[in-house]
């Protein structure tokens, strides 16, 4: 299995710009999420899904968006590129198998919006 | 409202010496708490968790942690420290679903601490 992949790696956007960052998994994870990390501030959940075709906000949502049309793809749509948005954003799945599941992360993804 | 704290931005111990990272947290009820380390320029690991039992939880690379109920500590402890364990500690906090309600498995992390390990 390959787990939880993100792209791309890294990317620079200037202010205004859209893009989606792309998330999968091979799991068959029932549940996925999408945090940013910002410097000391550990991590922050964006929005998260239960399924396909369900998704509900998360910590931090705003000037995002996501869409969950299968099982194995969770992308994350930055609209309006704004500074505040740099940040390296993880994509993680579960499968949650009673309250005692762990999350699987994806490498990351660095952005940053100039 | 569930928190979490990790009181120290750094620890640094010598090679061969017991290392602890300490993590304190704050949530209704009985909670579910992890570790997850995060090496350079990769996404976080797994390494241990707490879910009932005994307090003494043991974990991947010789780590265990150990839950303290009356402190609302879950500190994550190594015998003897390796170079290689210097990387970025998580603790996370998630609250027991209630009976008829669900959590959907969302973590609260504490801002991380920083294990460094020297020769």
């Amino acid at each position: 299995n390959a787990g939880v992949t993100q792209t791309p790696k890294f990317r620079i956007l200037k202010i205004g710009q859209s893009m989606t960052l792309q998330c999968a998994q091979d799991m068959n994870h029932n549940y996925m999420y999408w945090y940013r990390q910002d410097p000391g501030m550990g991590l922050k959940l964006i929005y998260y899904s239960v399924g396909a075709g369900i998704t509900d906000k998360g910590e931090v949502p705003n000037g995002y968006n996501v869409s969950r049309s299968t099982t194995e793809d969770f992308p994350l749509r930055l609209e309006l590129a704004a500074p505040s948005q740099t940040s390296v954003y993880f994509c993680a799945s579960s499968f949650l198998a009673g309250d005692t599941d762990t999350q699987y992360f994806g490498p990351g993804t660095r952005l940053t919006v100039l | 409202a569930q928190s979490v704290a990790q009181p120290e931005d750094q620890v640094n111990v010598a090679e061969g010496n017991p290392l602890t990272v300490k993590c304190t947290y704050s949530v209704s009820g009985n909670p579910y708490l992890f570790w997850y380390v995060q090496y350079p320029n990769r996404g976080l690991q797994f390494l241990l968790k707490y879910i009932t039992g005994d307090n003494l939880v043991k974990g991947s690379y010789g780590f265990e942690a150990e839950f303290n109920k009356s402190q609302t500590s879950f500190h994550l402890k190594k015998p003897s420290a390796l170079v290689s364990d210097s990387a970025l500690y998580f603790c996370a906090v998630r609250p027991r679903t209630n009976a008829g309600g669900t959590s959907y498995g969302k973590l609260t992390f504490g801002q991380g601490t920083i294990l460094t390990v020297h020769p």
